[in-house]
């Protein structure tokens, strides 16, 4: 089946600071999505992106479906921001199966 | 965005009971909704997916005699945990979308304990 790989596995980041987040799968998508975990366990959806560009406020997220990643940005990171991204997928005909989960990036953020 | 409700959100039960888990697709109807597994510190898992009107299908490794799914209606779909025992403590979150190329959203996510 599909691989998701999520880069950093963990980010220690000082507040105000800039990141990059990655995930690679290893075989088209029909469906992208990232989440930010909280610390009580909700998902909270970040973006829904098979392909593109989008941004919400300090979050911004690309994916170049032809190369199979797709990139997470964080800008002026708050203490806020802590806790877990994960990306998730769809394989490509498996339209309306569920989401195959990274492992996530851990992220800390601190004042 | 869609609205998915999960009921409820802790619960602490004895080894040997059973704990159901509602899985509510509040503005939407969904013939589809998964059900997920979290231990700490790890991603999610698929468990399974229920099937409004017909049988669940399980993931490879999970028992459907314990983890029973009911997908009654096209909003509501349960995950009951048959006799609990302490090595099913975990979390358990349910997820739905409008249709089949659409986002998908979840429920708040139900952490169970068996003691």
């Amino acid at each position: 089946g599909i691989q998701v790989e999520q880069s950093p596995p963990d980010l220690i980041l000082q507040e105000g600071a800039n990141s990059t987040l990655r995930c690679n799968f290893s075989d088209s998508v029909n469906n992208l999505q990232w989440f930010h975990q909280n610390p009580w366990g909700q998902l909270i959806n970040l973006f829904y992106i098979p392909s593109g560009t989008k941004q919400n406020g300090r979050l911004s997220a690309t994916t170049v479906a032809t190369e199979r990643y797709s990139l997470l940005y964080i800008s002026s990171s708050q203490t806020t921001d802590s806790g877990v991204y994960f990306c998730a997928v769809v394989p490509r005909n498996q339209a309306g199966t569920a989401l195959i989960f990274g492992k996530g990036t851990t992220l800390s953020v601190s004042s | 965005g869609a609205v998915v409700s999960q009921h409820p959100s802790r619960v602490i039960c004895k080894s040997g009971t059973s704990v159901k888990i509602e899985c509510r697709s509040l503005d939407f109807q969904a013939t589809t909704m998964f059900w997920y597994r979290q231990f700490p510190k790890q991603s999610l898992m698929l468990m399974a997916t229920s099937n409004e009107g017909s049988k669940a299908t399980y993931e490879q490794g999970v028992e459907k005699d314990k983890f029973l799914i009911n997908h009654a209606s096209l909003t509501l779909s349960t995950l009951t945990v048959t006799s609990a025992h302490p090595e099913d403590s975990s979390f358990y979150i349910c997820s739905a979308r409008r249709g089949l190329d659409t986002e998908a959203f979840f429920g708040q996510g139900t952490r169970l304990t068996v003691v």
